[in-house]
C-alpha cells in the first residue's frame, strides 16, 4: 500500500516567492494533519482536517500561510510571501477515524523548505 | 492543554547495552493513546510502539518495551540489545482518544547515539 505521499521534497526558494507543498493521505484516512519541525521548536501542529473540513489551525503562524483539503485525496500547504524563518522541514500525516483505530499518524517523508 | 515532555536532549548506549528514554505528559483526560516515534537521518518519522491509556499491560514489540506508569504519567521506552540502527531521535507523543480524530503532541524529543 502506498504511504503518505509529499512533493516536493526539497524547495529552495527566495524570500518573497510563494510555495505550495502538496500531500496525498493514505486512501481511506479521514483525518489529515501538516506538521513543522524546526531545530528550535521541534514538531508542531500547524492546522488539521476531518473529512476534507479544517478543524484546528491555531498552529497556523500567520495569514502568510494558508492550507486547503479539496478532496479526501489531495492537500495543499501554501506560504505566500516566503520569509527566511520559515525554513524547515513540513510534513504531512493521516489517520483513520473510526471505532477500534490504532490511533497512530502515519507520516510521509516530508518537505525540506529553505527560503533564501 | 496537554504537554509532552522529554528530559533527556541525549542519550547514548554501547552497542548490545539497554538504555531507558524518559517521557512525562499531562493531561486532564483518562482515555488516550501513548506513542513513540523514530526519526533517523533519513528525517522518516516511524512509529515504533503504541499504549492506549485503558490497557494496564506494558506495551512490547520485540527490542522496544515501555514503561506506562498512569497515575505519574510517566511513558519511558525501553530499548534492549541496542543496535547500530537504533540511532535516531525519539519522540514521545500524545493523542486523545475521543473518537480517533484528536491531534499529536509531541515531546522536543532525544538524540539516541549508539556506540560500537
Amino acid at each position: 500500500d502506498a504511504g503518505v505521499i509529499q512533493s516536493p521534497r526539497h524547495e529552495v526558494t527566495e524570500m518573497g516567492q510563494e510555495v505550495t507543498l502538496r500531500c496525498k493521505p493514505i486512501s481511506g484516512h479521514n483525518s489529515l494533519f501538516w506538521y513543522r519541525q524546526t531545530m528550535m521548536r521541534g514538531l508542531e501542529l500547524l492546522i488539521y482536517f476531518n473529512n476534507n473540513v479544517p478543524i484546528d489551525d491555531s498552529g497556523m503562524p500567520e495569514d502568510r500561510f494558508s492550507a486547503k483539503m479539496p478532496n479526501a485525496s489531495f492537500s495543499t500547504l501554501k506560504i505566500q510571501p516566503s520569509e527566511p524563518r520559515d525554513s524547515a522541514v513540513y510534513f504531512c500525516a493521516s489517520s483513520q477515524r473510526r471505532t477500534g483505530s490504532t490511533g497512530e499518524l502515519f507520516f510521509g517523508e516530508g518537505s525540506r523548505l529553505t527560503v533564501l | 492543554a496537554q504537554t509532552v515532555t522529554q528530559s533527556q536532549p541525549e542519550m547514548s548506549v554501547q552497542e548490545a547495552e539497554t538504555v531507558t528514554l524518559s517521557c512525562t505528559y499531562d493531561t486532564s483526560e483518562s482515555d488516550y493513546y501513548l506513542f513513540w516515534y523514530k526519526q533517523p537521518p533519513s528525517r522518516q518519522m516511524i512509529l515504533v510502539i503504541r499504549q492506549e491509556a485503558y490497557k494496564q499491560q506494558n506495551a512490547t514489540e520485540n527490542r522496544f518495551s515501555v514503561n506506562f506508569q498512569k497515575a505519574a504519567k510517566s511513558f519511558s521506552l525501553k530499548i534492549s540489545d541496542s543496535q547500530l540502527g537504533d540511532a535516531a531521535m525519539y519522540f514521545c507523543a500524545y493523542r486523545r482518544r475521543a473518537g480517533g480524530s484528536e491531534k499529536l503532541v509531541f515531546g522536543k524529543g532525544t538524540k539516541l547515539t549508539v556506540n560500537p
